[in-house]
């Protein structure tokens, strides 16, 4: 069965300061992968997409930055964090194409102080 | 650009009782829509998915609809539990995989 794992947990950062989270897949190749954050009282937004290793898509300018290094490996970054970027950040993948199927992570509380 | 209305934003219900939860989209050239349920401080978890040629799919006490042409799905909760207290939302997917647009969700409290 296929799982996604996301770390770290939780997170406490101040602002300027250097971002990296990370998101893998397991027991599945070549997946759809999504970095989204959910402030609270919103929606989930729609930040990075990626259809394989190295294509990276944005959904919206921003403070933060993804990258796949590895066909199951999804990874956000920011080089200076803000106050506004502190949220839920959840990882996702697709089960196919076709199904457009997404299960997601548990996901990454980030405050910024 | 597609939007997602999730109708009511919190519900009440005391234990038992079977219960509606509503979203519409306005823009009826969807591929599928999706149904999941957020515990507090955790991911989504994926309840149902309905493909744009269907009209509903069926899973326990769980049953999702769907009509396109109205921009509208519900999910409907039989003999509602405590268990099923949780934010519920909805998801539609168009213009392509990548393009994926949720509701802010609804907020469910079962009452024992």
């Amino acid at each position: 069965s296929q799982t996604i794992h996301q770390w770290p947990a939780t997170l406490v950062q101040p602002v300027g300061s250097p971002l990296s989270l990370e998101c893998t897949v397991e027991g599945t190749s070549n997946p759809n992968l999504y970095w989204y954050r959910q402030a609270a009282g919103r929606g989930l937004q729609l930040l990075f997409y990626s259809v394989g290793i190295g294509q990276i898509s944005s959904e919206v300018p921003q403070n933060l930055s993804a990258s796949r290094p590895q066909d199951r490996q999804f990874i956000l970054s920011s080089k200076k964090l803000l106050l506004s970027d502190s949220g839920f950040y959840l990882c996702a993948w697709i089960r196919s194409a076709r199904y457009n199927e997404q299960f997601f992570g548990p996901g990454t509380r980030l405050t910024v102080l | 650009k597609q939007e997602v209305t999730q109708i009511p934003a919190a519900l009440s219900v005391p234990e038992g009782e079977n219960l509606v939860l509503n979203c519409s989209f306005t823009d009826s050239a969807i591929y599928n829509l999706q149904w999941f349920r957020q515990d507090p401080g955790k991911g989504l978890t994926s309840l149902l998915l309905i493909q744009s040629s269907q009209r509903e799919q069926t899973s326990g006490r769980l049953n999702a609809s769907l009509d396109k042409s109205s921009g509208r799905s519900t999910l409907y909760i039989a003999a509602s539990q405590p268990g099923d207290s949780a934010t519920y939302l909805c998801a539609v997917y168009s213009g392509g995989y990548q393009k994926v647009t949720f509701g802010i969700g609804t907020k469910l409290q079962v009452i024992p």
